[in-house]
């Protein structure tokens, strides 16, 4: 079955370390999302991508890395500048063209030791 | 700053009963609409969506929404609840013009009581 896989789904970091979320689709989607959630606020953008080798910031990337050197796979790393990375992040992707819905993994719960 | 404000926090329904959840978006040209559910520690899954066209969509699991443009909302209901429809709900709007950029409410915790 085509979909997202989102791993490892718990995470857990030690101050000061940098540390790396997996994020691989099958869906030969062109776009993938990274978004943060936090309890009461929705989700936010942290990076985005719609093609390989090019992304773009959203919303909240301080803090935060990405690389898409495969389509298939856009992986989000949380470095030690980001003060407050306990959260449950979200990997979305879509495929080409306007009017397209996202389609999400299940999710990694990051963790501060 | 375009925004998207679902006003129910939490939301607590006896099952059989209707649900509507609100949601209302700042003003923008054309936005596209989505409602998303969430189950705990779970990625989100399309309920529905609006592009154009008639302004009642028609969901997945019994959902369905209408568009308001002069109310700026998109409301989603559901004539009768079930217990499994205990989840949180997620209103997003692409404001830019269907190039995917999304803004996501808060959401809304449903409780379903027996």
């Amino acid at each position: 079955d085509g979909g997202i896989t989102q791993s490892p789904k718990y995470l857990f970091r030690k101050e000061g370390q940098n540390v790396t979320l997996s994020c691989e689709q099958n869906l030969n989607h062109d776009a993938m999302y990274w978004y943060r959630q936090d309890p009461g606020q929705g989700l936010r953008l942290i990076y985005y991508s719609q093609i390989v080798n090019d992304f773009q910031k959203g919303d909240i990337a301080e803090g935060y890395s990405v690389s898409r050197e495969k389509k298939e796979s856009f992986p989000l790393t949380v470095t030690s500048a980001q003060k407050n990375p306990t959260a449950f992040y979200l990997c979305a992707s879509l495929s080409g063209g306007a009017f397209q819905p996202q389609h999400f993994g299940d999710g990694t719960r990051l963790s501060i030791l | 700053a375009q925004s998207v404000t679902q006003p129910d926090i939490h939301i607590t329904v006896s099952e059989g009963a209707s649900l509507e959840l609100r949601c209302n978006y700042s003003y923008g040209a054309t936005p596209y609409l989505f409602w998303y559910v969430q189950s705990p520690g779970q990625g989100l899954q399309l309920l529905l969506k609006y592009f154009s066209g008639d302004t009642l969509v028609q969901g997945i699991k019994g959902f369905e929404a209408e568009f308001k443009r002069s109310q700026s909302s998109f409301n989603l209901r559901k004539p009768s609840v079930h217990w499994s429809d205990a989840a949180e709900y997620f209103c997003a709007v692409d404001f830019s013009g269907g190039y995917n950029k999304l803004i996501f409410g808060a959401g809304t915790r449903l409780a379903v009581h027996p």
